[in-house]
């Protein structure tokens, strides 16, 4: 089973709000993503690290921001949350020799009312 | 535009049929299709992946066929049973496993 964890796995929060989600890896990939997934949609890329400080924008254009302090640890953030947020979103991690798969974690459910 | 093509969007097969899922990609530049499977409230796990340089991958009773001149791939689920019940996404990158470009998703069910 993949080692890659997110927190929390729900969260229902007021619109303005700041809020954090947390992923954290413990296979030391250095390859770390954000995914975006609508109910019932296909994913979309919102952003990834190749390694600690660094961050780049997916395709899916997000107002969400991340950090890589830590090779194990790559949290995304909203400054002030709006419905239009309400969405799951997965983390993911691969290897650098992209001889494995992407792991995902379990993702979080954001609901923003 | 979508990179990724997939259909159909809901399938339904009695246990012990074959259950077939197609995709059409765009780019000949991708080089890893992977299958991911999603149960409800879970995260995608991969299922199987393929590279284009073979034409059918099988591991069990799940088999990836894939036309490169056509640039279309398929997952086939042979003996489907009910546990694999669940959402299927193909997907297409560039470099293995990096930056995924999803396919719209397959809900399947199997009945006993």
């Amino acid at each position: 089973e993949a080692d890659i964890y997110q927190t929390p796995r729900y969260l229902v929060i007021g619109t303005g709000k700041k809020i954090t989600l947390e992923c954290s890896q413990t296979m030391g990939h250095d390859k770390m993503y954000w995914y975006q997934q609508d109910p019932g949609m296909e994913l979309h890329l919102i952003h990834y690290s190749y390694g600690v400080n660094s961050t780049e924008k997916g395709d899916l254009s997000s107002e969400s921001t991340v950090s890589r302090i830590r090779t194990e640890h790559f949290p995304l953030t909203l400054e002030s949350a709006r419905p239009s947020h309400t969405s799951q979103y997965l983390c993911a991690s691969s290897d650098p020799t992209g001889l494995t798969e992407a792991f995902f974690g379990q993702g979080t459910r954001l609901t923003v009312v | 535009q979508q990179q990724v093509k997939q259909s159909p969007q809901s399938l339904i097969v009695q246990k012990g049929g074959i259950s077939i899922i197609n995709c059409a990609y765009e780019n000949t530049a991708f080089d890893y299709f992977p299958w991911y499977q999603q149960f409800p409230g879970k995260g995608p796990a991969l299922l199987i992946a393929i590279r284009p340089d073979v034409s059918e991958k099988k591991e069990g009773r799940f088999t990836i066929s894939f036309n490169k001149s056509a640039k279309q791939f398929s997952l086939h689920i042979m003996d489907s049973q009910p546990g694999d019940s669940a959402t299927y996404f193909c997907a297409a990158s560039y470099l293995g496993p990096d930056k995924l470009i999803f396919g719209t998703g397959t809900r399947l069910q199997v009945f006993p």
